[in-house]
């Protein structure tokens, strides 16, 4: 069955960055896309960016731009979202979810991460 | 990147039907037919119920149903049932700068 796992709850101080994992099983990873959610604690669903595991293409939200970056690693079949610059209204539950900028279908089980000096 | 506007809530009584309405513009639901319908309950992951404007992936039971009109998707929800409380958003594609945008979301309430 399709899984999505995702590494541990972070707590980072203002201006610094966190890289949060998601390795996925029990599909051809090669195949789909990862993208990232984000939701505030309290608030919706908030895009952030895809990345195509076939050809490391990547999309992110305009107000990230410069902030996030996605990579891929085929070998061990993980997505890896780093965030820099980080500022407290970045604390959220960060998803990972697969599929493309169409929509996605199996969701991660989502990493807290804590922005507070 | 403005949001998709869906009401802040809906209720209904158990085994009636409601309808969860997502209003975009041309650039996003009413121009494409890669809308879908997230499902989350408190504290979870979301959970994909309508993909494509109306497909249902296997597993969702067949109460979930998805229309498009315009630039407004709806979500329908017959035969309402208790575990399905939950907050609901709807999500499109869009052409503009960042490809992908969710609804507000809308709380469902089964009295």
């Amino acid at each position: 069955q399709v899984q999505l796992v995702q590494s541990g709850a972070e707590v980072k101080k203002p201006g610094a960055s966190v890289k949060v994992a998601c390795k996925a099983s029990g599909y051809t990873f090669s195949n789909y896309g990862i993208n990232w959610v984000r939701q505030a604690p309290g608030q919706g669903l908030e895009w952030m960016g895809w990345i195509a595991a076939y050809n490391d293409n990547t999309n992110s939200a305009e107000k990230l731009l410069g902030r996030v970056t996605m990579t891929i690693d085929t070998f061990t079949n993980t997505a890896y979202m780093e965030l820099r610059s980080l500022r407290s209204d970045d604390t959220a539950v960060y998803f990972c979810a697969r599929g493309g900028i169409w929509g996605v279908d199996y969701w991660g089980q989502g990493t807290l991460v804590t922005v507070s000096s | 990147q403005s949001a998709l506007t869906q009401p802040a809530s809906v209720s209904g009584s158990p085994g009636q039907s409601i309808t969860i309405s997502c209003t975009g513009i041309s650039s996003d639901i009413g121009g494409y037919n890669y809308v879908s319908w997230y499902q989350q309950h408190p504290g979870k992951a979301p959970k994909l119920m309508i993909y494509d404007v109306s497909n249902r992936p296997s597993g969702v039971s067949n109460r979930f149903s998805g229309s498009k009109s315009g630039n407004t998707a709806s979500l329908t929800i017959s035969g309402l049932q208790a575990e399905d409380e939950a907050d609901y958003y709807c999500g499109s594609y869009t052409s503009r700068f960042t490809p992908y945008v969710f609804g507000t979301g809308t709380t469902v309430t089964v009295l």
